[in-house]
């Protein structure tokens, strides 16, 4: 299995607050990916990354926020959560070659 | 944009078939991939298949491409319990220099004993 970790693996939090979540992979893929799953539209991408610090917005981006300052690195920022961003998030990886991904455990949040 | 589609839910009995399909408007798709989501768990890559080809077999899976109308299809020979999972479709193009995938919003197999 590709070495790709999210953190945390849950969390519920409260309108309004600010949330990180953390990819993390021990592949040196250059190419880095968040979507977010939810019942009935299947995965929808967020913001992607080509390198360390090179990013770029998906199809929802809105409300989202992305850095990565470290090839192993890619952060979501959440910065102010509302309801409608409860959801499963996953991050992904892939070398750019075939442009197989492989995809993290992903992460459950919850905004109240 | 492109898009890829495919049906919601399958049922099948074990022992039987699964025959998953797929439909894709991007003519440019160079890539074309099944992709496993077992409850719980993040996406696996199952198979794929280059645009130049015609069929892929591994094992109990065969892949078809149509590119002609635009339609893959996942084959599954001999389905077990185990196989009960969520099937994406997913398609990419050497244009596309940000090395995107467009995944379709997948298939729920159940499996009827």
């Amino acid at each position: 299995d590709a070495g790709i970790t999210q953190s945390p693996r849950h969390k519920v939090t409260e309108t309004g607050t600010p949330v990180t979540l953390r990819c993390h992979q021990t592949e040196n893929h250059r190419y880095m990916y968040w979507y977010r799953q939810d019942p009935g539209h299947g995965l929808r991408l967020i913001h992607y990354s080509y390198g360390v610090k090179d990013t770029d917005k998906g199809e929802v981006s809105d409300g989202y926020s992305v850095s990565r300052s470290k090839t192993e690195d890619f952060l979501l920022t959440l910065e102010s959560a509302t309801s409608s961003q409860t959801s499963v998030y996953f991050c992904a990886i892939s070398p750019g070659q075939l442009n197989e991904q492989f995809f993290g455990p992903g992460t459950r949040l919850t905004v109240l | 944009g492109e898009d890829v589609e495919q049906s919601l839910f399958l049922s099948v009995r074990e022992g039987d078939s699964s025959v998953i399909n797929c439909t894709y408007t991007d003519s440019s798709s160079t890539y074309l991939y099944w992709y496993k989501q077992e409850p719980g768990a993040g996406l696996q890559l199952l198979t794929y298949i280059f645009s130049n080809m015609d069929m892929k077999q591994d094992q109990r899976l065969t892949v078809l491409l149509n590119k002609k109308d635009k339609h893959l299809s996942l084959r599954i020979a001999d389905t077990q319990t185990g196989d009960s999972a969520i099937y994406f479709c997913a398609e990419s193009s050497i244009m596309n220099r940000d090395d995107k995938i467009i995944f379709g919003k997948g298939t729920r197999l159940h499996i009827l004993p």
